[in-house]
């Protein structure tokens, strides 16, 4: 079953931030966090694990609530190059990395 | 190092023809997947290997037939082409997830744009 992405679409003048959430009705393993942009290959840009601490990458943090089956992806100070499409992955054991179920995307457009 | 090599990034078929997406790993990563992505739907996991000789269903195999005799290559393949199947695949490769050694991501090649008339 995919997880639950909101919002939708957001869009952000450059240096705001946003928050991008995932949500799944199953218990989960870990939660993984891709950028895609248009035309381009998915690029990974982090992964949490049941019982993991927060994560981050350069301005960009996420956090996994496990008693809610929750991530959030927060983006601060957000970039030109933050555009793209993100999408959540859930894996509902350990090591089952290679089927991840995808929610359907956030589409976040940064503006000058 | 050149990652995910997926072949051909085009291609436009006939309904009822058949056809092989290439999709080829140097990275010696255990796992290998197949996804489609269509517009509004995320990414879907249509086949998936663990190692060679080890291939199983994701959330939509039907019309596709995969195999896994190296590590390195995992085919997919289309049996009756179906307008349906229109989509952009994706094959991604991961290593097993193991603390302290990989971060279990995905690599995904460029794409495969298919379109079925």
């Amino acid at each position: 079953q995919q997880p639950v992405q909101s919002p939708q679409a957001v869009i952000l003048r450059e240096g705001e931030d946003a928050v991008i959430n995932c949500s799944s009705s199953k218990a989960l393993y870990s939660v993984h966090w891709y950028r895609q942009k248009h035309g381009e290959a998915p690029v990974f840009l982090m992964i949490l694990l049941k019982g993991g601490e927060q994560k981050g990458h350069e301005k960009i943090s996420a956090s996994f609530n496990e008693k809610k089956q929750q991530s959030s992806l927060y983006l601060t100070a957000s970039q030109l190059s933050y555009s793209g499409t993100y999408f959540c992955g859930t894996e509902r054991s350990g090591g089952s990395n290679y089927k991840l179920t995808f929610g359907k995307g956030t589409l976040l457009t940064v503006n000058p | 190092n050149a990652g995910v090599t997926q072949t051909p990034k085009f291609q436009v078929l006939k309904t009822g023809q058949s056809m092989t997406l290439q999709c080829a790993q140097d990275m010696n990563h255990e796992y290998m997947s197949w996804y489609r992505q269509d517009p509004g739907m995320g990414l879907r996991l249509i086949h998936y290997s663990v190692g060679a000789g080890i291939t199983d269903q994701g959330e939509v195999p039907n019309g596709y037939n995969v195999s896994r005799s190296t590590t390195e290559d995992f085919p997919l393949r289309l049996l009756s082409a179906a307008p349906s199947q229109t989509s952009v695949y994706f094959c991604a490769s991961s290593y097993a997830y193991r603390p302290g050694v990989g971060t279990g991501e995905l690599f995904f090649g460029e794409g495969s744009r298919l379109t079925v008339l």
